[in-house]
């Protein structure tokens, strides 16, 4: 049974640029949040997916966008990428949306200059 | 807005030893949960706490939930070298159902 999976690893961009991430969820699992990870710092929400809507928000600017589909799987995408946007992204998938443990894929590291 | 804050930031240990980690909310949680994150890796679960004065046992680990259910501790008897990593732990609050507000972090160094 494969974890979460995410893609790519490691992705280098350059300022002003788009990016897409990608995420496959735990087999079963319904729910996808994704996180941003800043060195040395804990996971920050960004937002989460459930049966393919957005359900709850955190403290990103509109730049950064998502979507799930019917399949459970997600993207994450950032527009008009930003020195600071530099991070660990992390995907994790839940089977709902509340009183359950969160699954974490191996993150994708976004470098951008 | 929820803050969730956790001391130390750092704990060098002596194999052996043992230590807590602390965790609290700036607002009532409906859970916690806590995560450990080895270097180079992603956050793996360990616990969730979810009723008030709660306590959980994982072997050396132990886990506790305030009464308030604001604040929460990880109890780590007789240290060992795998237990190297940062510990988060994350709350969740009824008014934000499903966003996971994590802590920065406790991270542990482990000295044979």
């Amino acid at each position: 049974d494969a974890g979460v999976t995410q893609s790519p690893t490691h992705l280098i961009k350059t300022r002003g640029q788009q990016v897409t991430l990608r995420c496959s969820p735990k087999s079963g699992h319904d729910t996808v949040s994704w996180y941003q990870q800043a060195l040395g710092q804990g996971p920050q929400f960004i937002f989460q997916y459930y049966e393919e809507e957005e359900r709850q928000r955190g403290n990103f600017p509109d730049r950064f966008s998502g979507h799930q589909f019917p399949n459970y799987s997600s993207e994450l995408n950032v527009n008009a990428l930003l020195l600071g946007d530099s991070a660990l992204y992390l995907c994790a998938s839940s089977l709902g949306r509340g009183y359950t443990e969160a699954f974490f894929g191996q993150g994708t590291r976004l470098t951008v200059v | 807005g929820q803050q969730v804050m956790q001391i130390p930031q750092y704990q060098h240990v002596q194999e052996g030893e043992d230590f807590t980690t602390y965790c609290n909310s700036s607002t009532t949680l409906s859970n916690i949960q806590w995560y450990k994150q080895r270097p180079g890796g992603h956050p793996v679960f360990l616990i969730q706490l979810v009723k008030s004065g709660e306590v959980k046992k994982q072997k050396r680990l132990t886990f506790q939930f305030g009464e308030a259910k604001k604040n929460s501790s990880l109890h780590i008897t007789a240290t060992q070298t795998t237990d190297v990593g940062t510990y988060f732990c994350a709350g969740m609050t009824t008014d934000s159902w499903g966003k996971l507000q994590f802590g920065a972090g406790t991270q542990v160094v482990v000295t044979p």
